[in-house]
């Protein structure tokens, strides 16, 4: 079983839209979650840390769900601007990689006018 | 600086010659990490290194592949001999402390082997 799984997508979805996507890891002592967003021949930049009680940031939200392992992102009023790769990255303490953030593969999002 | 510092950023060399990418850490980031990623694919760790710690190599893919950091500055990847397969975007990140933060990237250094 892969560390982190996520659905490659792609996700296409019309402005204005609300969008969510799942990820799950496998390594039950994982610590930390992020998210990361990244843009098409672009390095992966950090979209929102994931906290235990869930939170959110503008239009979008993160939920941890421990017991079943897996976060989600959902994206409200969608932008055309939010077409990108959304990596899913989980922090683990032992296990989880050598690095100790595992990313995931990414889902591909795309916003159509 | 205020950003992760990655050069050059576009690298085209021919196959078997060596070449250096050079990565500039956030001033302060004991943290430093090398990934590699491939066209389409995802990231592919390499190469960590932690305050002067000995680095944890386990993710270089070859014998070729060599990495150095002087104390919590510069560090640069070396890629000898290289092969077509070699061809991808190498991008370095660096952190507060391992493990404990999310990373920031830099913009990576696009290898073209010819």
């Amino acid at each position: 079983r892969k560390e982190v799984e996520q659905d490659p997508g792609p996700f296409n979805v019309p402005e204005g839209a609300t969008v969510a996507f799942n990820c799950t890891y496998s390594n039950s002592a994982s610590q930390s979650f992020f998210w990361y967003r990244q843009d098409c021949r672009k390095e992966p930049k950090l979209l929102m840390s994931v906290y235990s009680s869930g939170n959110e940031d503008g239009r979008f939200t993160a939920q941890l769900n421990r017991a079943s392992q897996y976060i989600s992102l959902l994206i409200r009023d969608s932008k055309l601007s939010d077409s990108a790769t959304y990596l899913c990255v989980v922090n683990s303490y032992s296990g989880g990689g050598a690095d100790g953030l595992t990313f995931g593969k990414g889902t591909h999002l795309i916003i159509q006018p | 600086g205020a950003g992760v510092s990655q050069s050059p950023s576009n690298k085209v060399t021919e196959k078997g010659k060596d070449v250096e990418l050079r990565c500039d850490p956030i001033s302060g980031h004991t943290a430093l990490y090398w990934y590699r990623q491939r066209l389409g694919q995802g990231l592919e760790f390499l190469i960590y290194f932690q305050g002067n710690s000995a680095p944890d190599k386990s993710g270089l893919p070859s014998d070729r592949f060599s990495a150095e950091r002087t104390g919590e500055s510069v560090s640069t990847l070396t890629i000898q001999r290289t092969q077509q397969e070699d061809s991808a975007v190498y991008l370095c990140a660096s952190s507060l402390a391992h493990r404990s933060y999310g990373y920031t990237f830099g913009s990576g250094t696009r290898l073209t082997v010819v």
